[in-house]
């Protein structure tokens, strides 16, 4: 079955170090990949996604994900992290059949801690 | 992309008792879905709506507990019926847009729901 996997339950990083967010999906094909931040309380704010083309996606925030095909990855990273980042990040995968049958898979989530 | 109201943001409710959630969106959508957020769990797709046709259920999920509406193609309704504590999480709704440099999935800022 397809399935979407943040294998990094909590991560810790200290201001203003880098930070990178794994992600691994089980599908087939090529989906449609997805980052979201979601900050306590709040709704989940889209932070990039990829279609096609250019494996490096830029997004907001000065996040930054690269699809690998090879590996099923879809890894987020940020060179320079701030203490407004910590939250809970989601990878979530968009298995398109192509019918016009959508539907988004989420991951578990990482939750981003910031030491200041 | 689309922006979502949705509302209540919060409510305590007792148990047994009814709660209808709603979701108003800025620009007519064809997909509109209903997710749970159980607490420090990732997002569970209820079910899909779609206007003018019965909604669809994910497994897990009946239409008699979590009745949808979709009167048109700005709105729909979630109704958590006969609630119990373990109804407990956060609601949220979301869109789907047309797929390119502008589309994907938006989502509402979600309902949080305690059943006491």
């Amino acid at each position: 079955a397809q399935s979407v996997t943040q294998p990094d339950i909590h991560i810790t990083v200290s201001e203003g170090a880098s930070l990178e967010l794994r992600c691994n999906y089980s599908y087939g094909a090529t989906p449609y990949l997805f980052w979201y931040v979601q900050s306590p309380g709040q709704g989940l704010q889209l932070l990039l996604k990829y279609f096609s083309g250019d494996t490096l996606v830029q997004g907001i925030k000065g996040f930054e994900a690269e699809f690998k095909r090879s590996q099923s990855s879809f890894n987020l990273r940020k060179p320079s992290v701030h203490w407004s980042d910590a939250a809970e990040y989601f990878c979530a995968v968009d298995l398109y059949s192509g019918a016009g049958s959508y539907q988004l898979t989420f991951g578990k989530g990482t939750k981003l801690s910031v030491i200041p | 992309s689309a922006v979502i109201s949705q509302k209540p943001s919060r409510d305590i409710c007792q148990r047994g008792t009814s709660l209808t959630i709603q979701c108003q969106v800025d620009s007519q959508v064809t997909m509109m879905f209903w997710y749970r957020q159980q607490p420090g769990q990732s997002l569970t797709l209820i079910a899909t709506a779609n206007q003018g046709s019965e909604a669809t259920y994910e497994s897990g999920f009946v239409i008699d507990k979590f009745p949808i509406s979709r009167p048109n193609l700005t709105f729909s309704t979630l109704t958590v019926s006969n609630m119990s504590p373990e109804d407990s999480s956060i609601y949220l709704c979301s869109v789907h847009t047309s797929m390119g440099a502008l589309g994907g999935y938006t989502f509402g800022s979600g309902t949080r729901l305690t059943v006491v």
